[in-house]
């Protein structure tokens, strides 16, 4: 399975934006790459995710390097509820209904500390 | 919309007994997944269904855990006998058909085994 690496941990100050970095050298051209979000005591929600092109939605924006081997999530103004691990994972595009190739593999993350 | 439901959301046990968790799919989800999260560590899949068919059991520890979903709708995952080392939280995800459809998480069940 492709891999990422992430920061274990990041500091950011509440409504400036927060830039988190994830390296995944050994991505293929079918790995979309997704980001997911664990609030303390919560189960993992998604935020975001691409292929190939810069991607906005009302949570983040996700920026891909031309390369593909490097990505980051932006969040654009960091508020105290944005405090959370945030997981960077490459996923296999699959048509397969029903088939496993698309599951989500999880690292560690990084734990993003938002002070007030 | 209601979500992922999962019960209970805590549970004590002494090793060796066996626990049972229960988790409710959001409706019309055909895929539901059970991960195990260890402290400090992400989320492990543990076992992947397609309606009532199991997709992916590769990482279940079969000899202890096992798992069913018998209409293809809610789910149980059980823990016979439980050890020391299963002490983690339990989540339950599911989404639509199609396993690289966003995933919704349930809150998870906290076990602790003594």
């Amino acid at each position: 399975d492709a891999k990422t690496t992430q920061p274990n941990s990041m500091e950011s100050n509440e409504e400036e934006p927060v830039h988190l970095p994830c390296n995944h050298s050994t991505i293929s051209g079918t790995d979309y790459i997704h980001w997911y979000r664990q609030l303390p005591s919560q189960g993992p929600e998604y935020v975001i995710h691409g292929l190939t092109s810069n991607v906005n939605n009302r949570m983040a924006s996700l920026a891909i390097a031309e390369d593909r081997k490097s990505s980051t999530l932006i969040l654009h103004r960091a508020t105290l509820r944005d405090a959370a691990v945030y997981y960077c994972i490459l996923r296999v595009a699959s048509i397969d209904y029903g088939g496993s190739q698309g599951n989500l593999i999880f690292g560690k993350g990084t734990k993003l500390s938002v002070k007030p | 919309e209601a979500g992922v439901a999962q019960s209970p959301r805590y549970k004590i046990i002494e090793k060796r007994q066996s626990v049972a968790f229960w988790c409710n799919p959001i409706s019309g989800h055909a895929t539901l997944y059970w991960y195990q999260q260890i402290l400090g560590q992400g989320p492990k899949l543990l076992i992947q269904f397609q309606n009532n068919g199991v997709v992916d059991d590769s990482q279940l520890p079969k000899d202890r855990f096992s798992a069913e979903r018998l209409k293809g709708v809610d789910s149980t995952l059980k823990i016979q006998p439980a050890k020391l080392e299963d002490s983690a939280v339990y989540l339950c995800a599911s989404n639509l058909a199609g396993s690289y459809n966003e995933q919704f998480f349930g809150p998870g069940t906290r076990l602790t085994v003594l």
